[in-house]
């Protein structure tokens, strides 16, 4: 059972515009920052966005963030073949401690 | 860019000690970032065993702080991992990760797969 909260799947077609949901608490989402990451199957995660809206350099601006309360969201526009693969959420806990998302699976259609 | 490479037993019997080190080439441990150890089961999520800070204390996730201890070696720019009385439920990807920031995980290393089993 992971701390933060995401739906297990999302789907799309190419060209579409996506976005994936992450719900937390007052301790984590509701106080610190919220953090996407992207996993290809069978390699390691990638840091997608930052600081809940911020790209690092060579992130598509296809991909952006956004946090509300205790609730943040990603969102894909312009959906490509390539962006095929599960995108956790994370943010620092107040019991200091890193949690994350049960990770959400995106296939492209 | 650094890099990052896990390396350790695959194989880990039950009961016994999971031991693994990371090692950072292209840049030093000493500078001004934690690192982290992330792990994921198989066909599962991600889960952050612990971090520590250079120079600093490790912080360890609430669920597994009697049993894990992370360490620095700073000489050999490398970060370890000890996790006592491992069970099946330990098996996953071990992934060792550089933070800028609390759970900002910039770089990360491939990841090594560790089975617990007799």
């Amino acid at each position: 059972q992971s701390v933060l909260t995401q739906p297990p799947s999302a789907s799309g077609t190419p060209g579409q515009r996506v976005i994936i949901s992450c719900s937390g608490s007052r301790s984590n989402v509701g106080s610190n920052y919220v953090y996407w990451y992207q996993q290809v199957p069978g390699t390691a995660p990638k840091l997608l966005i930052y600081k809940n809206n911020q790209r690092p350099s060579g992130v598509p601006d296809r991909f952006s963030g956004s946090k509300s309360g205790t609730s943040a969201s990603l969102a894909i526009s312009g959906l490509r073949s390539e962006d095929e693969a599960d995108y956790y959420c994370a943010a620092w806990d107040d019991s200091r401690s890193a949690v994350f998302g049960g990770g959400t699976q995106l296939t492209v259609l | 860019q650094v890099q990052i490479e896990e390396s350790g037993p695959r194989l880990v019997k039950p009961s016994g000690t999971l031991s693994l080190t990371c090692t950072v080439s292209g840049g030093s441990l000493s500078s001004t970032q934690w690192w982290s150890w992330v792990r994921q089961s198989p066909g599962k999520g991600l889960e952050w065993i612990g971090e520590m800070y250079s120079g600093g204390d490790p912080s360890y996730n609430p669920s597994l702080t009697s049993r894990v201890t992370i360490s620095v070696d700073k000489s050999k720019s490398q970060l370890s991992l000890n996790m006592s009385s491992v069970t099946a439920a330990d098996t996953a990807v071990y992934y060792c990760a550089s933070a800028s920031g609390y759970a900002k995980f910039d770089n990360w290393g491939q990841g090594v797969l560790v089975t617990v089993s007799s």
